[in-house]
């Protein structure tokens, strides 16, 4: 069974630029988490997603973050303008359902911002 | 809310030794799991072990096990026989046992870096 795929793994953007990730989840999973990782911190949740609808989006920073997961399969993350501070690593996860408590991660894509 | 505390940044052991990870959190729930997980330098967060609060049996998988004491809010995992591939940073979260919502989401602590000496 495959696992999360997460591209690109590594992305090096000026600051003001756009940046997409994308993440696919395992097949059936029916969630999705993106996670934000600080360098020497924990992952922070950014957005979970049932199917196709963003049902947890309070931490996404909207004026400059957006996601979507269209036909409930695979998600994109997009920032524009990058800033300095969003040099981290974005970790995708998935989970069979809402209520599983297993949540598989994928390698994460890590962002640099100069 | 909820929050977790993983106060030791870094731990070294010998291969084949004990080594024990400490993880304190904070809640107002009684109803909650508590996870560790291992993201080696690939980043790829892996689920090491896993308890139930209700659970008074503390949970273990092969050279992992846990010490859950819920009056004290703690939680650390002991890995026995240490291998080299142990290395990597240890994560210990937290997450509601009400699925509903911010509930459904992972906490993290810090994180520990462990270090294998050969």
């Amino acid at each position: 069974e495959a696992g999360v795929v997460q591209s690109p793994r590594y992305k090096i953007i000026e600051k003001k630029q756009p940046v997409a990730f994308w993440c696919n989840p395992i097949s059936g999973h029916n969630t999705l988490y993106w996670y934000l990782q600080n360098l020497g911190q924990g992952p922070e949740l950014l957005i979970r997603y049932e199917n196709e609808e963003a049902v947890d989006d309070s931490q996404l920073p909207k004026d400059r973050f957006s996601a979507e997961r269209l036909k409930g399969v695979d998600s994109t993350l997009k920032i524009q303008p990058a800033e300095l501070g969003d040099s981290a690593v974005y970790l995708c996860a998935s989970s069979l359902t809402p209520d599983t408590y297993e949540q598989y991660f994928g390698p994460g894509t890590r962002l640099t911002v100069t | 809310a909820q929050t977790v505390t993983q106060s030791q940044p870094e731990m070294s052991v010998q291969e084949a030794e004990t080594v024990t990870l400490s993880c304190t959190y904070d809640t107002s729930e009684s109803d909650y799991y508590l996870f560790w997980y291992k993201q080696p330098p690939s980043r790829q967060m892996i689920l090491v072990i896993r308890q139930e609060a209700y659970k008074q049996q503390n949970a273990t998988e092969n050279r992992f096990s846990v010490n859950f004491q819920k009056a004290a809010k703690s939680f650390s995992l002991k890995i026995s026989d240490s291998q080299l591939g142990d290395a990597a940073m240890y994560f210990c979260a937290y997450r509601s046992a009400t699925f509903t919502g911010a509930n459904s989401k992972l906490t993290f602590g810090k994180g520990i870096t462990l270090s294998v000496r050969p």
